[in-house]
């Protein structure tokens, strides 16, 4: 599975969009774009995955580069429960999931 | 989404007795489950992979013989340390994969995991 590369830390203005983004310039062809995010002390939580088109469900957008070598997790509205780590994972679908160090999210009031 | 539990959530025991996590999927089946480890200020870190039925992988590091793994069912797979040692103490949590069945892609749920302390 590709690697990927994301910034080490990020704020964000309670009520703002939060833009998190993540550089997976390896990706193959076959390998979709997971995010999931940790809060403190608690297992990470599913956020979306998308293969090449952008993708938006209740919790955030997914923005990928038509060259699918980058992508972007849009928090459309942060709230200061937004506050965690967020991973950007590639992999082909079955493979196990394979955890960077991820982007510390701090949202503030 | 999908529900994974976990049990105990908690836990603390004595230098050298061993531990058993259990794992549920209650609202899908699994028919892979996945164990990581997160040390404090740490990311997750994958010891093993397992399918229903089958022997787990385990990842490269990792001691089959000290950490037992056991998919019994689809729905359940437990994790033993054995002889545990504080070193061992950490997070521990098992996602199941749910199949949407499109050229093998899967999601992965995570449950709550489970706090170990050995004392």
């Amino acid at each position: 599975d590709a690697k990927t590369t994301q910034p080490t830390s990020m704020d964000c203005a309670e009520g703002r969009a939060a833009n998190l983004p993540c550089n997976h310039s390896t990706i193959s062809g076959n390998e979709y774009v997971y995010w999931y995010r940790q809060i403190h002390s608690q297992g990470p939580q599913y956020i979306i995955h998308g293969l090449k088109n952008n993708e938006t469900n209740e919790m955030a957008s997914l923005i990928i580069t038509e060259d699918r070598k980058s992508s972007t997790l849009i928090l459309p509205h942060a709230t200061l429960r937004d506050t965690a780590v967020y991973y950007c994972i590639v992999r082909v679908g079955g493979n196990k999931l394979v955890f960077g160090a991820g982007t510390i999210l701090r949202v503030k009031s | 989404g999908a529900v994974v539990s976990q049990h105990p959530s908690r836990v603390i025991c004595k230098s050298g007795t061993s531990v058993k996590i259990e794992c549920r999927s209650l609202d899908f089946q699994a028919t892979t489950m996945f164990w990581y480890r997160q040390f404090p200020k740490q990311s997750l870190m994958l010891m093993a992979t397992s399918n229903e039925g089958s022997k787990a992988t385990y990842e490269q590091g990792v001691e089959k013989d000290k950490f037992l793994i056991n998919h019994a069912s689809l729905t359940l797979s437990t994790l033993t340390v054995t002889s545990a040692h504080p070193e061992d103490s950490s997070f521990y949590i098992c996602p199941g994969a749910l199949s949407l069945g499109l050229e093998g892609l899967d999601t992965i749920y995570f449950g709550e995991g489970s706090w170990l302390t050995v004392v």
